[in-house]
Parts: structure tokens; sequence; C-alpha cells
């Protein structure tokens, strides 16, 4: 079954506040992803982190991949209303084992921005 | 340079038919997956290859087959449909070492 968490469930914020959400494991992953889905879309990659303890950015976007290699963080600066949508971690490569070209998700964050 | 192409985009079957969810990449990537998405559970892998004449079983293939012919193409078979098959199904792609997934836009499957 799944073996990422993510959380928070679900955010509720005003538009310019910041967010921040995180995911953990039980298993080491050689590499985290973060996602975002649009309604009626397929996700789309935000940021993919590669070395643990890495840090990246994409514009607004921040994302960490934790030391342990078993959790990571997305962080949003100044949310505007189009960060509408569900964000989701991703986990590949699971150290031991033979999956590599497999993702396993986290069971997502819906982040809605009020006006 | 079209992606990930998924068709068809929405598809409402009866009880044990079956059905092909179609799949193209014209990226030439080796590795291509299929999820399916159900409220709450996030994304959940079905079946994956790692490249042409490669699959293998991933957390949910139970009621699926895929095969892949070729690089390009990846469908996956229904071959009774079943309700709890009721979902939407994303096929995805990447380049052997790369990170990050490329997403079609799915199928949103109703089986009744």
């Amino acid at each position: 079954g799944q073996q990422l968490n993510q959380s928070p469930q679900s955010m509720f914020i005003q538009e310019g506040e910041d967010v921040s959400m995180n995911c953990t494991s039980s298993s080491i992953f050689n590499t985290w992803l973060w996602y975002k889905q649009d309604p009626g879309e397929g996700p789309v990659l935000l940021i993919a982190l590669y070395k643990a303890g890495e840090l990246t950015s994409n514009g607004r976007l921040t994302a960490q991949f934790g030391i342990t290699r078993k959790d990571s963080f997305l962080n949003i600066s100044a949310s505007i209303p189009s960060d509408v949508g569900i964000y989701f971690c991703a986990g590949s490569g699971r150290a031991g084992g033979t999956s590599y070209g497999k993702l396993t998700f986290g069971q997502g964050t819906i982040l809605t921005v009020h006006p | 340079n079209a992606g990930v192409t998924q068709t068809p985009k929405f598809q409402v079957l009866k009880t044990g038919q079956s059905m092909t969810l179609q799949c193209a990449q014209d990226m030439n990537h080796e590795y291509m997956s299929w999820y399916r998405q159900d409220p709450g559970m996030g994304l959940r892998l079905i079946h994956y290859s790692v490249g042409a004449g490669i699959t293998d079983q991933g957390e949910v293939p139970n009621g699926y087959n895929v095969s892949r012919s070729t690089t390009e193409d990846f469908p996956l078979r229904l071959l009774s449909a079943a309700p709890s098959q009721t979902s939407v199904y994303f096929c995805a792609s990447t380049r052997q070492g790369a990170g990050g997934y490329t997403f079609g836009s799915g199928t949103r499957l109703t089986v009744v």
C-alpha cells in the first residue's frame, strides 16, 4: 500500500500567504518529486530532488530533500489564486530494491487560495 | 511534440465488458507507467514498463493487462470490467535515469 504520508490533507489560505507542506516515508528513496494537479488534468512536475539535503527552487516554490532521504517539504511563497490545486509528493528508486521506473505517491494536499 | 496522449478521455462500460485504454508518447522515453487515481488515495501504480517487450506489475495490477510492443505505445486492457475499476487512469513516461515522469491528461472510466 501507500508508503508516503503527506500533510496536511488540505489547506485554505488567503492570497499572499506562504504555504508549507511535507511528506514522510518509512522507506529511503533516491529521488523525491513534487507534482501539481489542476482539475481535469494530469499531474505536472514542479521540482525534482536527487541528493540528500538538496534545496531547490522554482520561482516561488522551494523544496528540500531530507538528510535521511525519508522526507521532503515544499514551500510556496506569496500564494496567488492560480496556485489552487492538488500537490503530490512522490518517491522514486527505493534504496535496496529494484523499483527504478516506479513512483510511489503521497495522498496529496488540496490547496485553496482565497483572493 | 504532443507529449503523452491518452484516449479516450471519457468512457462508460457495463460490468463484464472489455476495453483498451490507449497511451502513446512521442518523446522516445524508455519508461512508461499506468496509474489509477481515486479520491483520497493519491495515484497508485498498476503496471509499468522499462522498455519494449518488458513489463512488470505495480501496486494494484489485478484486473489489468499490459503489453509493450513498441517504445511509443503502452495500452492498458481491462478484460472484464468491474465497478471497482471506476477511476481516473493516467499514463506517464520518462527517460531512463530521469527523475520525473510526464503524465497524460487522463481517462475517466465509469463501470456500471
